[in-house]
């Protein structure tokens, strides 16, 4: 069974621009979640999406936004960089009968 | 906002020696769950545990999780370097999201 995949692995970007990642979950798994990772904050939850709609979400602004498509392949994306918004970005998915998290290997954005 | 605390926060040990980290919260939690992530990679889950009071053991690795599951900890018997990385508690907070700690960067010196 293929694992989580994450693309682009890394990304360089400039204040202002907007990013769009993307993550195919394991075959099977509905939910998806993306998180944020800093050597500051560490892992902070962004949002989760289940069956394309938005099922829980965590405390980040507007800037950052997600969808989700009927293959379960979730998009994230970010307008209006700042400098701040460079981070690991981690996708995670579960299947529908436990909690259990398989992350992907995370794409790292730079914001210059 | 629940927050999740871990100690250490850094710990290098020796090949052979035992460790223990430990998280915790003033929050109850539904379950907890163990990861251990690697530079350039995701966190990978080593264990959830649901119960309080529950241990669970994987290999050299044995994972408790308190009575009052407010707390665990990870203790490790006879360290190898292939158990270098960073280590983080997750706790699942019924459903909403999952809450990780800040990590325990373990260093095992050959």
């Amino acid at each position: 069974k293929a694992g989580v995949t994450q693309t682009p692995r890394y990304l360089i970007k400039t204040r202002g621009q907007q990013v769009t990642l993307s993550c195919s979950p394991i075959s099977g798994h509905r939910s998806v979640s993306w998180y944020q990772q800093t050597p500051g904050q560490g892992l902070q939850f962004l949002f989760e999406y289940f069956s394309e709609t938005q099922r829980n979400k965590g405390n980040f602004p507007g800037r950052f936004s997600g969808r989700q498509f009927s293959n379960s392949r979730s998009e994230m994306n970010v307008s209006t960089l700042e400098l701040g918004d460079s981070a690991l970005y981690l996708c995670a998915t579960k299947p529908d009968v436990n909690n259990e998290q398989f992350f992907g290997p995370g794409t790292r954005l730079t914001v210059l | 906002t629940q927050l999740l605390e871990q100690s250490p926060q850094f710990l290098s040990i020796q090949e052979g020696e035992n460790l223990t980290v430990y998280c915790n919260s003033s929050s109850v939690f539904s379950s907890l769950q163990w990861y251990r992530q690697e530079p350039g990679e995701g966190p990978v889950l080593l264990v959830t545990v649901v119960t309080g009071g529950e241990v669970k053991k994987l290999k050299r690795l044995t994972f408790q999780f308190g009575d009052a599951r407010k707390d665990s900890s990870l203790h490790i018997t006879a360290a190898q370097p292939g158990d270098t990385g960073l280590y983080l508690c997750a706790a699942d907070n019924y459903g909403q999201n999952f809450v990780f700690g800040p990590g325990t960067r373990l260093s095992v010196l050959p």
